[in-house]
């Protein structure tokens, strides 16, 4: 069973920093890309970064320069470490895994809050 | 970046009737690779999304036959052919075409 359970949400004030893990099981975490994605309450859904099995790495463009997406192949672990952070940062962070091949995201975490605020 | 735009937002909807959803992106979901990624995700309230379609019309393990999605280029749809009661929720559409991935608006689906 495909298990992806996220961790390290909290409250921080701006400029503050963070890093999110998402604990992977279930799957053959090194072969397949993966992602963060987050949603700011009573909004849509927003992606956020995506790093492939050959670490390659991809940002949305408010992250650029502050988000690090990395991943841990020996802990089938997936991290976001984030500094600078904003007001706009606020959201639900899920974890999500791409169905191999198909460029679709198919399984999501539960996801962890993260709140910025002074 | 290519931005995609969901319509209606919102869609109320009689139990047993069809219900249909549009996207539409700025740019050609062609991949080089010659396939289109387009795919389609349905998430009920306080719960993370799943996923419905991917590559504009194969449904995901699991995914009840009465969604289908169509569509080519830059215009997608996903209908429901009988909405049943465990459909409402926010549908996405999402296209993973680009490097940097988007999410359409999400368009609420609810019983009338």
């Amino acid at each position: 069973e495909v298990r992806l359970l996220e961790s390290g949400g909290d409250l921080v004030q701006p400029g503050g920093s963070l890093r999110l893990s998402c604990a992977a099981s279930g799957f053959a975490f090194s072969s397949y890309v993966m992602s963060w994605v987050r949603q700011a309450p009573g909004r849509g859904l927003e992606w956020v970064s995506t790093i492939g099995a050959s670490y390659d790495t991809y940002y949305e463009d408010s992250v650029k320069g502050r988000f690090t997406i990395s991943r841990d192949n020996s802990k089938n672990t997936l991290y976001l470490e984030m500094n600078s952070l904003r007001a706009e940062d606020t959201a639900i962070y899920y974890c999500a895994k791409d169905h191999l091949g198909a460029l679709a995201v198919d399984f999501w975490g539960q996801g962890t809050l993260v709140t910025v605020s002074s | 970046d290519i931005v995609i735009t969901q319509t209606p937002l919102s869609s109320p909807v009689t139990l047993g009737q069809p219900a249909s959803i549009s996207c539409r992106s700025s740019q050609s979901l062609v991949h080089s690779d010659g396939n289109t990624y387009l795919s389609w995700l349905h998430q009920r309230p306080g719960q993370p999304p799943r996923l419905l379609i991917y590559k504009i019309s194969n449904r995901f393990s699991g995914v009840p036959d009465r969604f289908t999605g169509s569509g080519a280029g830059t215009d997608f749809t996903l209908k429901i052919s009988r909405v049943e009661a465990e459909d409402v929720g926010v549908y996405y559409c999402m296209q993973t075409a680009q490097f940097s991935r988007t999410f359409g608006q999400g368009t609420k689906v609810e019983i009338k």
